[in-house]
Formats: structure tokens, sequence, C-alpha cells
């Protein structure tokens, strides 16, 4: 069984275009986060929710925005795409906010903007 | 200031040999927790390691080892008779207890790029 998914694994669009990155968990976690790593493999993470609630948001422009209908899916829909969004987004999840927590991470997405 | 340097961004042994990728942190928080993740060429981010910074005791498990040292604000990885399969780039990690409730904020090194060859 998969712990944390992610869909799609690939996606490539043109400059300018709105796309969304979809994010789910099954282990009952009640917070979850994105990631960016860039193509140096830099890591770096974007927003944190707990329990459908922002916790963190990483100075990311505004055409990010997440959205969690419910503790189990955390959804990163980006508009205006620009070419420097082009990267591996990963999803995690944590048993809770608490900052000991392991987190789990999905498979990555890579966003290829053309 | 980066909090989690990881000097080697690459390293290249023949297998067989042990390796060691080092990690420096840098907090002023005196309650943390370090981490090392895994991310082979297929991608995904493999959990490997959680350490308390009231803990500094060693840790073996199997080929890898990890030395936790706070007067050196250092937690070095090492793998011993490397293969082939550890090939990955390595990462190490930051939890902060900042007080703020900031919540759980992973600060990532740079990486270290291992390649383990036959």
């Amino acid at each position: 069984d998969t712990a944390v998914s992610q869909t799609p694994k690939y996606l490539v669009t043109q400059m300018g275009n709105d796309k969304s990155i979809k994010c789910e968990q099954n282990l009952g976690h009640d917070t979850m986060y994105w990631y960016k790593q860039d193509s140096k493999k830099f890591l770096k993470i974007m927003f944190s929710y707990n329990n459908k609630e922002l916790i963190i948001n990483e100075t990311v422009p505004n055409r990010f925005s997440p959205k969690s209908p419910d503790k189990a899916h955390l959804n990163l829909h980006i508009n205006s795409l620009e070419l420097g969004d082009s990267a591996v987004y990963f999803c995690a999840s944590s048993q809770d906010w608490d900052w000991s927590n392991e987190q789990f991470f999905g498979p990555g997405t890579r966003l290829t903007v053309l | 200031a980066q909090k989690v340097t990881q000097v080697q961004t690459e390293i290249s042994v023949v297998e067989k040999e042990d390796v060691t990728l080092d990690c420096v942190y840098e907090t002023r928080d005196t309650t943390y927790y370090l981490f090392w993740y895994k991310q082979p060429p297929s991608g995904e981010l493999v959990f490997l390691i959680r350490r308390n910074s009231f803990d500094e005791q060693n840790e073996i498990s199997g080929r890898y080892s990890w030395n936790f040292q706070k007067s050196t604000s250092s937690f070095n990885f090492t793998i011993t008779a490397s293969q082939v399969v550890d090939s990955a780039v390595y990462f190490c990690a930051l939890s902060e207890a900042d007080g703020n409730n900031a919540g759980n904020m992973l600060t990532f090194g740079g990486g270290t790029r291992l390649m383990v060859k036959p």
C-alpha cells in the first residue's frame, strides 16, 4: 500500500498555464507538507498544513496555492507557470506538527515548464 | 546563513570501501532533531534515521552508522563496506523546537551524491 502518493508523476506544460498536483496520504497523519527540489537537488519547504489549516508558508509566490479538502489530502495549484517553477515537488506527511516527527515523503512530481 | 551544511557535494568510492558523509548544523535551540534521508536514482526520499539533541549515543544499523557530536555540531553518516545499491544522494536535515509553534519544518542540507562503483 502506498503511504504518500502524488499525481501526476511527470507534468510538462507551457509557460503561463495553470496546473495542479495532487497528494494523498493513507497513514492517518494530521500534518502534510509541500517541498520543492530544484535542479541542484536543493530541498526547501514551501507549505505545511495541520488538520487542514495552514501552518507554514515559506515566502512562496502567491501563484502557488495549496488546498487541503481534508487532512488526508493536500493539493498544490500553480497559476501562471514560469520557467523557474520547473522542479521536483515532494509532498510529505507526519503524525502531527510536533517538530520531532519523522516525515514520510511521496514519490515526487517532476514539473517541466517550457 | 545555511543551517545545515554538507560540504561534500559528490563522493566516489569503489565497492567495499567505507565512506563517511559529513553533516554540520547550526542552531540556537538546545532542543532539536537531526535526520538523514536517502534519495536513490529513482527519486523518492527514504528516511534513514532520527536523532534528538539530548541523545549523543552513536547508532549502528547494519552497515550504516551515525556519529553525533554536539561539541562540533556534527552528525556524520558512515557506510561500511559500501555496495553499488548505496549509490544515491544523501540528505542531512534539522528540525528545531524554536518555541514559536512553527511546527515541524525540516531544513535540509545541500545533499551529498555518493557513487559506488563495482
